[in-house]
């Protein structure tokens, strides 16, 4: 079964920096393409970054293009985001999701929020 | 202001058929990518429900169906139940914005 477990959400202020991780199980990691997608509180989705298997190619969505950098780890199995530069807008549950297109699994999601 | 749009709400009674559209354009649907949908409960993360146009993942009930044409895709689901009542959201990818896009979603509610 496939298990994804997100971490490192929380409180920060704008212009603050935070590195989410999200622990995967249940599938072979380092072939499988990894996602972000955050969601607003009360809002739709919106995809934010994805990374290949091997880590050697990465997207981001336009909104968060030369803040957030996206990256694994293949021998602990786990997936990253950092995010640097954040904005009130950036206040989001950050969900990962197996593979890319589509969003095959989802995790449960961290919070987080941007405010002073 | 979503790249793929979608009604805010429909709504059904139990046993009905609904639909639920979603409009793209010539960059993303039209362009041929493959469109999923995805269900959403309140406080829960979302599930894949129909993957490439028109498939179901395996403990998907067969009252859930994708299809596309043009620039748009829908899900339908028949029988509706009241455990159906969720939002529902659209995927696929646009050329122009080079990433993979979202519908606003869908609300269904059950009357």
């Amino acid at each position: 079964e496939v298990q994804l477990l997100e971490s490192g959400g929380g409180l920060v202020q704008p212009g603050g920096s935070l590195r989410l991780s999200c622990a995967a199980s249940g599938f072979t990691f380092s072939t499988s393409a990894m996602s972000w997608v955050r969601q607003a509180p009360g809002k739709g989705l919106e995809w934010v970054s994805a990374i290949s298997g091997a880590g050697g190619s990465t997207y981001y969505a336009d909104s968060v293009k030369g803040r957030f950098t996206i990256s694994r780890d293949n021998s602990k199995n786990t997936l990253y985001v950092q995010m640097k530069s954040l904005r009130a807008e950036d206040t989001a549950i950050y969900y990962c999701a197996k593979s890319r297109d589509p969003f095959e699994s989802w995790g449960q999601g961290t919070l987080v929020t941007v405010s002073s | 202001q979503s790249v793929l749009t979608q009604p805010p709400s429909v709504s059904g009674a139990p046993g009905q058929r609904v639909t639920i559209s979603c409009t793209g354009s010539s960059s993303n649907i039209g362009a041929g990518y493959e469109v999923h949908w995805y269900q959403q409960f309140p406080g829960i993360a979302p599930k894949l429900l129909i993957y490439a146009n028109t498939n179901r993942p395996s403990g998907v009930p067969d009252r859930f169906s994708g299809s596309k044409s043009g620039t748009s895709a829908s899900v339908a689901i028949t029988g509706l139940q009241a455990e159906d009542e969720a939002d529902y959201y659209c995927q696929s990818y646009d050329s122009s914005l080079s990433g993979w896009v979202f519908g606003g979603g869908t609300k269904l509610s059950v009357l």
